[in-house]
């Protein structure tokens, strides 16, 4: 079946310790987006890639980065992860063509200790 | 800029019973329209969708939602909730064209026994 894969599911850093977030997709889609979701509140979009145009949200961290290598591949890095930065990562694709109805992966929650 | 608005944070009822929750959206432009479940620790599961045509839209799950134009509202509802439909339930909107979704705050739909 076709899918938003993301990996780990669970992921614990140290404050301070750089984490790479991964997320895969066999969807062939154009749109990949990485969004942040803390606890009891809806998802927070940081950035999405259009093919391989990045598109930064304005209020998203410099802390947070991200690549994308290839079409199936995105990766979000946390160069220095504060206490503040746990939560569930979500990782999401839409095809630019049609309804850009996006489908999502199982997320990943970070916890920062 | 497209807004949100589920107007209940917090929604129990009990089983069997019949279940609404409230969207209203705010925007200049046509929308497309999308409720998405959330179970603990999981991704966003698509409910259903509102792209044009029918004004009511059936989705998985036994759960439909109405488009009404002239309120702004996309309200989700089911006749009969079970204990498995205990989640987090967020509407969300997106215009025509690559602009990614906009999510309203959810709602946690809590199924009592």
């Amino acid at each position: 079946d076709a899918m938003v894969i993301q990996n780990p599911r669970y992921q614990v850093t140290q404050f301070g310790k750089p984490v790479t977030l991964s997320c895969s997709q066999t969807l062939n889609h154009n749109v990949m987006y990485w969004y942040q979701q803390k606890s009891s509140q809806a998802p927070k979009l940081l950035f999405h890639y259009y093919d391989k145009d990045f598109n930064n949200e304005a209020d998203t961290p410099d802390n947070f980065q991200s690549r994308r290598p290839n079409t199936s591949f995105c990766f979000l890095d946390i160069r220095s992860p504060g206490l503040g930065d746990a939560a569930m990562y979500l990782c999401a694709t839409s095809s630019k063509r049609g309804t850009n109805e996006q489908f999502f992966g199982p997320g990943t929650r970070l916890t920062v200790l | 800029a497209q807004s949100v608005t589920q107007l209940d944070s917090q929604v129990p009822v009990f089983e069997e019973a019949p279940v609404e929750l409230r969207c209203n959206y705010s925007s200049s432009v046509s929308v497309y329209l999308f409720w998405y479940v959330q179970y603990p620790n999981q991704g966003l599961q698509l409910l259903l969708k509102y792209l044009s045509g029918s004004t009511l839209v059936k989705g998985i799950n036994g759960f439909e939602a109405e488009f009404n134009k002239s309120q702004t509202s996309f309200h989700l509802r089911k006749p009969s909730v079970h204990i498995s439909d205990t989640a987090e339930y967020f509407c969300a909107v997106k215009i025509s064209g690559n602009t990614p979704l906009v999510f309203g705050k959810g709602t946690r739909l809590s199924v009592i026994a």
